[in-house]
């Protein structure tokens, strides 16, 4: 199946500053999701934006979509060492609720 | 919210033994579950979707009569490993969608660590 691809990224930030991390892929999609991962632990979904919409929010989180581009992006305002982890987007290339997963974002938070 | 388990949280054995990782719903049914491994620093990886009452399907390049899944109930998906090698040493995370029509948002389990020695 199709894989979402991160530009392959390590961001280390001081909190308070904010994390920005990018996403690609090659098919089209009908949606896109964000998910953490802490450290040896499984995944918590943090938000989904559809095809048909270019931008989301939800609460510190800030996604973009660009279809044109094939690509995505995540904001992470006000970062707090909380944040710590890695970040993963996902499509829907797979089908059947497959979902198909990019390489990932680790994202440090300084204290 | 729901919840998916998983057990055990990590296991060790023996190489040429057998493991098996269960994966539950815990307050809602999944008619589907997926299996993913995933090795340090890396993505996941989806090796096979659980389907309730019927055969599992898998991924290109992952051999089913090694990674044999059972769908055995609407809240119960178990991912055996037999014969397992060192090579099959990973994190295995199961994921149920969160609504049939739930547009590929999912729960997914905390992991299972196997280390085959």
């Amino acid at each position: 199946s199709q894989q979402g691809e991160e530009d392959p990224q390590a961001l280390s930030i001081q909190e308070g500053e904010n994390a920005t991390m990018n996403c690609s892929y090659k098919t089209s999609i009908n949606n896109l999701q964000w998910y953490r991962q802490n450290s040896g632990r499984g995944l918590v979904h943090l938000i989904l934006i559809r095809s048909n919409e270019r931008e989301k929010h939800s609460g510190r989180l800030r996604v973009t979509l660009d279809t044109s581009k094939k690509s995505s992006s995540l904001l992470i305002t006000a970062s707090r060492a909380a944040d710590t982890a890695s970040y993963f987007c996902a499509t829907d290339a797979g089908g059947n609720n497959r979902l198909a997963f990019g390489k990932g974002n680790q994202v440090v938070v300084i204290p | 919210g729901a919840v998916v388990s998983q057990h055990p949280s990590w296991v060790i054995c023996k190489s040429g033994t057998s493991v098996k990782i269960e994966c539950r719903s815990l307050d809602f049914q999944a008619t589907t579950m997926f299996w993913y491994r995933q090795f340090p620093k890396q993505s996941l990886m989806l090796m096979a979707t659980s389907n309730e009452g019927s055969k599992a399907t898998y991924e290109q390049g992952v051999e089913k009569d090694k990674f044999l899944i059972n769908h055995a109930s609407l809240t119960l998906s178990t991912l055996t490993v037999t014969s397992a090698h060192p090579e099959d040493s990973s994190f295995y995370i199961c994921s149920a969608p969160k609504s049939p029509d739930s547009s590929y948002e999912q729960y997914f389990g905390p992991g299972t660590r196997l280390t085959v020695t």
